[in-house]
């Protein structure tokens, strides 16, 4: 499975906007980029993903680097509803292979 | 349009006794996936299950667990004679179709062993 490195921990403030990296240099050609957060005390939630060309929908949006060796999902405007862990997952094109694999994740803390 | 639902959403069960954790996929929704989550741990994959069959069963435990995904009805995940360590979150999750898509979670079950 292809690896990915997030930092451990983010903080930012509220309203403002927050970018979350994520390296994965070993990603493979068809290997798509996927991104979930988990609240406290609650189940994962589905973020975006992507595959090569930057992304955005209602929750965030999702840029791809152009050798797809690194990523950033990006909050345009943090609420404190958006502190929880991020986690960028890599997730392969064969059938029967999209088991999520969670690393550490980023935990990202929002100061009010 | 209901999300995924589990039940129960708190279980508690002595050691020796048996879990069975109930989950419902979304609905059009064939393939469930259950990871379990230890305390202060990270979630982990257990199986991924279509309509009555097994397609990735490497993250279970090789004794006492089993799962299921029938035509009819929910899919389940049995712990039987649970003991201490399985004392964790279990999460289910479905997707529409096989392949690199989003998956859809579901509250969890918190279940401890007493």
């Amino acid at each position: 499975d292809a690896k990915t490195t997030q930092p451990n921990s983010m903080e930012s403030n509220e309203e403002e906007p927050v970018h979350l990296p994520c390296n994965h240099s070993t990603i493979s050609g068809t290997d798509y980029i996927h991104w979930y957060r988990q609240l406290p005390s609650q189940g994962p939630e589905y973020v975006i993903h992507g595959l090569t060309s930057n992304v955005n929908n209602r929750m965030a949006s999702l840029a791809i680097a152009e050798d797809r060796k690194s990523s950033t999902l990006i909050l345009h405007r943090a609420t404190l509803r958006d502190a929880a862990v991020y986690y960028c997952i890599l997730i392969p094109l064969i059938q029967g292979a999209q088991k999520l694999v969670f690393g550490q994740g980023t935990r990202l803390t929002i100061n009010p | 349009n209901a999300g995924v639902m589990q039940n129960p959403r708190h279980l508690v069960r002595r050691r020796g006794q048996e879990a069975r954790l109930r989950c419902s996929p979304m609905k059009g929704h064939s393939h469930v996936y259950w990871y379990r989550q230890l305390p202060e741990e990270g979630l982990k994959f257990m199986v991924y299950l279509q309509k009555e069959n097994i397609i990735d069963e490497s993250g279970m435990p090789k004794e006492r667990f089993s799962a299921e995904f029938p035509k009819e009805g929910p899919s389940i995940l049995r712990i039987q004679q649970v003991v201490r360590g399985d004392s964790a979150a279990y999460f289910c999750a479905s997707s529409p179709f096989d392949g690199p898509y989003e998956q859809y979670f579901g509250p969890g079950t918190r279940l401890t062993v007493t």
